[in-house]
């Protein structure tokens, strides 16, 4: 079974530009979770969605927005790339809405902004 | 406000040593405890997780327990080989989102 996958691997982008990052969740996972994570630190929560549903934001500008398709793959978008939103993005997915039974984590896109 | 604390931030031992990393969180009502481990620029590779209802789990040479009461995860790698040299998050559950400590990058020496 494949995991979850995440594309592009590797982004580089200027400021000011907007970027789209994809993810695949595994199969029969419902639920998608966004997160970035800076060198040297944990990641951070950005978004979770759950049959379409946004479930729950982290504490990110309204730069960031992600939505979540039919076939339960998910998009995270941010508009004017600032310096700082350099960092790797990890996708996650689960069953249930609540995590339960634990996350998966994709490999993740590595933004680097210029 | 650091919600999840690992402790030690580094750590770099020789060959078949046996090690403890500590995860620490606030927040006594957890769900779930999960242990990831990363290695440079890659995503996280899930090792362990332990559901509100258990006090420990166990895979290969690795155990993690879970003492909710003291706030305090502990995963014990046993026999460390050079190949367990990654960075090692801990990571609780709360409303849907896991909340991370900074991890503990662990260096093992042949």
């Amino acid at each position: 079974d494949a995991g979850v996958t995440q594309s592009p691997t590797h982004l580089i982008k200027t400021r000011g530009q907007h970027v789209t990052l994809r993810c695949s969740p595994i199969s029969g996972h419902k639920s998608v979770s966004w997160y970035q994570q800076v060198l040297g630190q944990g990641p951070q929560f950005i978004f979770q969605y759950y049959e379409k549903e946004e479930r729950g934001r982290g504490n990110f500008p309204d730069r960031f927005s992600a939505r979540q398709f039919p076939n339960y793959s998910s998009e995270l978008n941010v508009n004017a790339l600032l310096l700082g939103d350099s960092a790797l993005y990890l996708c996650a997915s689960t069953k249930g809405g609540w995590g339960a039974n634990g996350y998966t984590f994709g490999s993740g896109t590595r933004l680097t902004v210029v | 406000k650091q919600e999840v604390t690992q402790i030690p931030a580094a750590l770099s031992v020789p060959e078949g040593e046996n090690l403890v990393l500590n995860c620490s969180f606030t927040d006594s009502a957890i769900y779930n405890l999960q242990w990831f481990r990363q290695d440079p620029g890659k995503g996280l590779t899930s090792l362990l997780l332990i559901q509100s209802s258990q006090r420990e789990q166990t895979s290969g040479r690795l155990n993690a327990s879970l003492d909710k009461s003291s706030g305090r995860s502990t995963l014990y790698i046993a026999a460390s080989q050079p190949g367990d040299s990654a960075t090692y998050l801990c990571a609780w559950l709360k409303g849907g989102k896991l909340i991370f400590g900074q991890g503990t990058e662990l260096s093992v020496k042949p």
